[in-house]
């Protein structure tokens, strides 16, 4: 079952701009991750945050969580030709040992 | 340090024939193993995941199974594909519920 589901499906911007995405999901957790994806590759993690964290950043990369509205936000700032990818939200529910489950993904295409 | 490989790259079955994907792990111990499969711009969907040898949680009832016969090798299996099958497989594993997870570079399947 797919626990998250990221918003928008899809994004378009030029290069310079913020790109945000946002991730719901429908149970407690323990933390929640996000990847990216090439196309047709693996995935690769970028940020982890964890239930009792409110804000984590990394390079050009700020999440967010609010685990009051079960949500998370991914900033890209000034992207880049070369974020063009699919990004998706994984959380690991509480309570569910070490399940690992994604959301859709939003697929963002940066423009020269 | 820690690698995973996956195998085969592509792989074209008829319908009806058997399935054995491999996905093995290095550098670390008692990992916990996961395989998705992903539709053409879709997100991941949960397969399988292993919390150690031999123990094997299913988490969506389809046509394949799986297997984890040594502590860092997991094998997804069928006894007889169906065109349903197709997509990208993917392994991952991750080494506890607040670390990231590593994915392999994928499996994909096509079933004609």
């Amino acid at each position: 079952s797919q626990q998250g589901e990221e918003d928008p499906q899809a994004l378009s911007i030029q290069e310079g701009e913020n790109a945000t995405m946002n991730c719901s999901y429908k149970t407690s957790i323990n933390n929640l991750q996000w990847y990216r994806q090439n196309s047709g590759r693996g995935l690769v993690h970028l940020i982890l945050i964890r239930s009792n964290e409110r804000e984590k950043h990394s390079g050009r990369l700020r999440v967010t969580l609010d685990t009051s509205k079960k949500s998370s936000s991914l900033l890209i700032t000034a992207s880049r030709a070369a974020d063009t990818a699919s990004y998706f939200c994984a959380t690991v529910p509480y309570n569910a040992g070490n399940m690992l489950t994604f959301g859709g993904g939003t697929r963002l295409m940066v423009k020269p | 340090s820690q690698t995973i490989h996956q195998w085969p790259a592509t792989l074209v079955q008829p319908v009806g024939s058997p399935l054995s994907l491999e996905c093995t792990v290095e550098g670390t111990s008692n990992p916990n193993l996961y395989w998705y499969r992903q539709a053409a711009g879709r997100g991941l969907q949960l397969l399988f995941y292993s919390v150690g040898i031999g123990q094997i949680s299913s988490e969506v009832p389809q046509n394949l199974s799986a297997s984890r016969p040594q502590d860092r090798q997991f094998i997804l299996s069928s006894k007889k594909l169906l065109l349903s099958d197709s997509g990208f497989y993917l392994c991952a594993w991750m080494g506890s519920m607040n670390t990231e997870a590593f994915f392999g570079q994928g499996t994909r399947l096509t079933v004609v």
